[in-house]
């Protein structure tokens, strides 16, 4: 595609739900990262995957996250068990290879009533 | 801990003005510094990619500066119009452990009036 895509683009949930937020990354790029973007906290770096090494994870707020990416390709965020205080716009980005200029999605904007 | 501050919060301005903002970070061991905007509602827009060997960079109308060792960037927009009416974010692309992460600012609110 032309860039990164994000489905859904915007999702509303009930407290105490999981959720799947998904991301395609622009083609033949191997870094792939989530962030996260709210009211009080600003853009917060969530977790990155490059290649098949083992993903950064060390943004993730709670083990309630976790993020998988499969073939190299397409990722998915899952938010188990979802709180008022997860209600954050996530944002998905793509780069060619890690510290390269990085590509974000539209987002996906999750709101836990 | 990297933190980058952006100067300032929000700024108005009459259409055809230059302007500056300004993004300032603690830790000067980065990798690369990236400059995006973001319109209301919207993912972000990559602007310019300033390398940490680099002093600076263009794309039309905007010219961003690098002082690593100060810890300073600059973006500079010439001839202002309303569609620059975002927000813009500097980022900071940190080396060693933290590679692979940016860190943001949290942004400047520009309105450019007509």
């Amino acid at each position: 595609g032309a860039g990164v895509s994000q489905s859904p683009s915007n999702k509303v949930t009930e407290k105490g739900k999981d959720v799947e937020l998904r991301c395609d990354p622009i083609s033949g790029h191997t870094a792939l990262y989530w962030y996260r973007q709210s009211l009080g906290q600003g853009l917060e770096f969530l977790i990155y995957f490059q290649g098949n090494s083992a993903p950064d994870k060390s943004g993730l707020p709670s083990d309630r996250f976790s993020a998988e990416r499969t073939g190299g390709s397409v990722s998915t965020l899952t938010i188990q068990r979802t709180q008022q205080e997860d209600s954050a716009v996530y944002l998905c980005a793509s780069s060619l290879s890690p510290g390269e200029e990085q590509f974000f999605g539209p987002g996906t904007r999750l709101t836990v009533l | 801990k990297q933190e980058v501050t952006q100067i300032p919060a929000a700024l108005s301005v009459p259409e055809g003005e230059n302007l500056v903002l300004n993004c300032s970070f603690t830790d000067s061991a980065i990798y690369n510094l990236q400059w995006f905007r973001q319109d209301p509602g919207k993912g972000l827009t990559s602007l310019l990619l300033i390398q940490s060997s680099q002093r600076e960079q263009t794309s039309g109308r905007l010219n961003a500066s690098l002082d690593k060792s100060s810890g300073r960037s600059t973006l500079y927009i010439a001839a202002s119009q309303p569609g620059d009416s975002a927000t813009y974010l500097c980022a900071v692309h940190a080396g060693g452990t933290s590679y692979g992460k940016l860190t943001f600012g949290q942004g400047t609110i520009l309105t450019v009036h007509p």
